[in-house]
């Protein structure tokens, strides 16, 4: 059974760039059924999707993030990842990784990973 | 950006009782339209996709209904595993997904 899950720094300095794994176990990045996204949460409050890509490097983003963020793929390593750059505070959120199903909803995710912005 | 309102923001209910969720698209999502419970500490599942489609391994007593604007999430049954934060979500203009802002279902 497919299973993700994510990795990276718990703290990350302002001004600097989060950087966010997501490892794909149980089955192949490659295939033709899904994208691979990034969700966040701040604590408490509701859900923000920020960006998705397919296998093959095909990329979308969420455009209120656009200009901060990289997604990437990495198909050797069945991973994908997430770049935020010139985080603040309102970056300290908890990141989840998920599958996209070609109709955009997310029908499997990561257990989720939090990330402070503090100096 | 499509904005999604659910509403009420919390609920509470006894086990066994109904619980009725609502969310309202701001413009016509067709029925392009996800939900998800969310337990404390826990990753969203996803529930109900197509607006009435329950996902794999979701029990029938979660419904959902609805097309256009406004959805419907009807749990007929609650059972203390329900109680939960759910979270509605449009993937009509896609890549542009939102989230509702959530409803929390509590213990009456």
């Amino acid at each position: 059974q497919m299973q993700l899950q994510e990795s990276g720094p718990g703290l990350v300095k302002p001004s600097e760039t989060l950087s966010l794994t997501c490892t794909v176990s149980g089955g192949s990045i490659i295939t033709n059924n899904y994208y691979w996204g990034w969700i966040r949460q701040p604590p408490g409050k509701g859900l923000e999707w920020i960006a998705s890509i397919y296998y093959s490097g095909n990329t979308y983003y969420n455009p209120s993030l656009e200009s901060r963020v990289t997604i990437s793929v990495d198909t050797s390593k069945n991973q994908f990842s997430l770049k935020l750059s010139s985080v603040t505070a309102a970056d300290t959120t908890m990141y989840y990784c998920a599958r996209t199903t070609g109709d955009w909803y997310f029908d499997l995710w990561g257990r989720g990973t939090l990330v402070t912005v503090s100096s | 950006e499509t904005v999604m309102t659910q509403s009420p923001a919390a609920l509470s209910v006894s086990p066994g009782e109904r619980a009725i969720l609502s969310c309202r698209a701001s413009q016509s999502v067709n029925s392009d339209l996800a939900w998800y419970q969310q337990k404390p500490g826990q990753a969203p599942r996803l529930l109900i996709y197509g607006a009435s489609t329950r996902a794999t391994g979701i029990p029938p007593r979660f419904s959902g209904s609805g097309s256009g604007t406004d959805f419907t999430l009807t749990i007929s049954s609650l059972q203390s595993e329900d109680f939960a934060v759910y979270y509605c979500q449009q993937y009509k203009n896609w890549p542009r997904l939102t989230f509702g802002g959530g409803t929390r279902v509590e213990i009456k």
